[in-house]
């Protein structure tokens, strides 16, 4: 079964504080998203990558094909970062289906 | 471009009424997702429409449930007769994607409705 795992599930820190999220997925991938909700619900696609790091601001993506695995870093936190971040992987460059880990929920703290 | 749309934002409605939700994607987009939401389940596809076809419906949970594109501007999902266990967020999103994986554009989401069935 392919699965998304994402760690961890909740995560509280103070303003300022560097954020590491993690994303772990089971076989090989065409694409890894990372999606952000904030409460009252819409989705905002932060990043998308396939191999490396992009960087948008105080967010980073990052990936490691070999293992599997990718990272989202926020630098500088801030309370409005508070949201859950979601990390989704499409499988196959064909394939159109996101499987979508669980979320992890992040509360920033002034 | 505003994004995708979708409407309404909140729908409450009862038992055994029809309902309807709108969705229209980003221009350009070929690929459209319907997408549920709840608590337990997380997001879950529902749909997916490529250049306006049903590809994959394997997600509708049931035959209540029914897609429509119309055209490459707008979509529905139509719940007939709607059951509480129905209500949740549902999200429509769009991209641009190929068989060969590299002009693939990010997965642009609505908003999303909040369903909630009485």
């Amino acid at each position: 079964k392919n699965e998304v795992e994402q760690s961890p599930q909740n995560l509280t820190a103070q303003e300022g504080e560097f954020i590491t999220i993690n994303c772990s997925y089971s076989v090989g991938i065409s694409a890894l998203h990372w999606l952000q909700q904030h409460p009252g619900g819409g989705i905002v696609s932060l990043f998308m990558l396939s191999s490396g790091k992009k960087k948008h601001g105080r967010l980073i993506a990052t990936i490691n094909i070999q293992e599997k695995h990718s990272s989202l870093h926020i630098t500088a936190s801030h309370p409005r970062d508070s949201a859950v971040y979601i990390c989704a992987v499409r499988y196959g460059a064909g394939s159109y289906q996101l499987t979508f880990g669980k979320g992890t929920k992040l509360s920033v703290i002034p | 471009d505003a994004g995708v749309i979708q409407s309404p934002r909140h729908e409450v409605t009862e038992m055994g009424q029809e309902v309807t939700l709108r969705c229209k994607p980003i221009s350009g987009h070929n690929s459209l997702f319907w997408y549920r939401q709840t608590m337990m389940r997380g997001l879950e596809l529902l749909i997916y429409f490529n250049n306006n076809v049903p590809i994959d419906d394997s997600g509708m949970p049931e035959d209540r449930f029914s897609a429509k594109m119309p055209n490459a501007s707008f979509s529905t999902l139509k719940i007939q007769p709607s059951e509480p266990r129905d209500s949740a967020v549902y999200f429509c999103a769009s991209s641009f994607l190929t068989g060969w994986g590299r002009r693939n554009t990010e997965a642009f989401f609505g908003q999303g409705t909040r369903l909630t069935v009485v």
